[in-house]
């Protein structure tokens, strides 16, 4: 079976500042695709970052990066340059491939202070 | 490109009643999938519409849960009768196919009461 944990229920990073979320998974299948969702409030679920497991160069989008250390099975999100805009629900998600359900981790409540 | 619509947005039935969820996908995206959020808990899958098949319903908790998805395009999920455990969050999304990821709604609250 696959697991998805975020140790973390709630984080908060200054504006402007850095702040890194954690995720590590379990899966026993090879190819397998890694997703961060963020989840502002009484909004829709939006995809930050995807990573699949076969490519070992970590993925970016903008502020958005991820640490992916698949020996480790971690996955973690880190955000630059936080604004108050990334205020919000952040889920890690892990899906096999040939499944198309993701597996959810329990999420982090991100708060960004000014 | 319009997204993803659900609705309501909100609903509050009492337990017994029936409540029927709406979804929208995308046009043109085939995946059309049903997650539930448990307040506290995580998000989880029930079941995966390709076009108008039923191609997973593995996480439907029971029968009295029905998915249908006329004609391949807008999906319903209804509720008869709903139960206390049934409140939560409602997610509808849709995806072209997995390595895309999905596009999600914003979500229906249930609140059963």
């Amino acid at each position: 079976a696959q697991t998805v944990t975020q140790s973390q229920p709630e984080m908060s990073v200054q504006e402007a500042e850095t702040v890194t979320l954690s995720c590590t998974y379990d899966t026993s299948e090879s190819d397998y695709y890694l997703f961060w969702y963020k989840q502002p409030p009484s909004r829709q679920m939006i995809l930050v970052i995807r990573q699949e497991a076969y490519k070992q160069q970590n993925a970016t989008e903008n502020r958005f990066s991820v640490n992916f250390q698949k020996a480790a099975k971690s996955f973690s999100l880190k955000i630059s340059d936080s604004q108050l805009g990334d205020a919000a629900m952040y889920f890690c998600a892990l899906t096999q491939g040939g499944s198309e359900k993701l597996v959810f981790g329990k999420g982090t409540k991100l708060t960004v202070n000014p | 490109e319009a997204g993803v619509t659900q609705f309501p947005s909100h609903s509050v039935i009492e337990k017994g009643q029936t409540v029927t969820l709406r979804c929208d996908p995308i046009s043109g995206h085939d995946n059309l999938y049903w997650y539930r959020r448990v307040m506290g808990k995580e998000i989880k899958f029930l079941l995966h519409f390709v076009k108008e098949s039923k191609q997973d319903e593995s996480g439907m908790p029971n029968n009295r849960f029905l998915a249908e998805r006329t004609g391949g395009t807008y999906s319903t999920l209804k509720v008869q009768p709903a139960e206390l455990e049934d409140s939560g969050v409602y997610f509808c999304a849709s995806s072209p196919g997995t390595v895309y990821g999905y596009t999600f709604g914003s979500g229906t609250r249930l609140t059963v009461v």
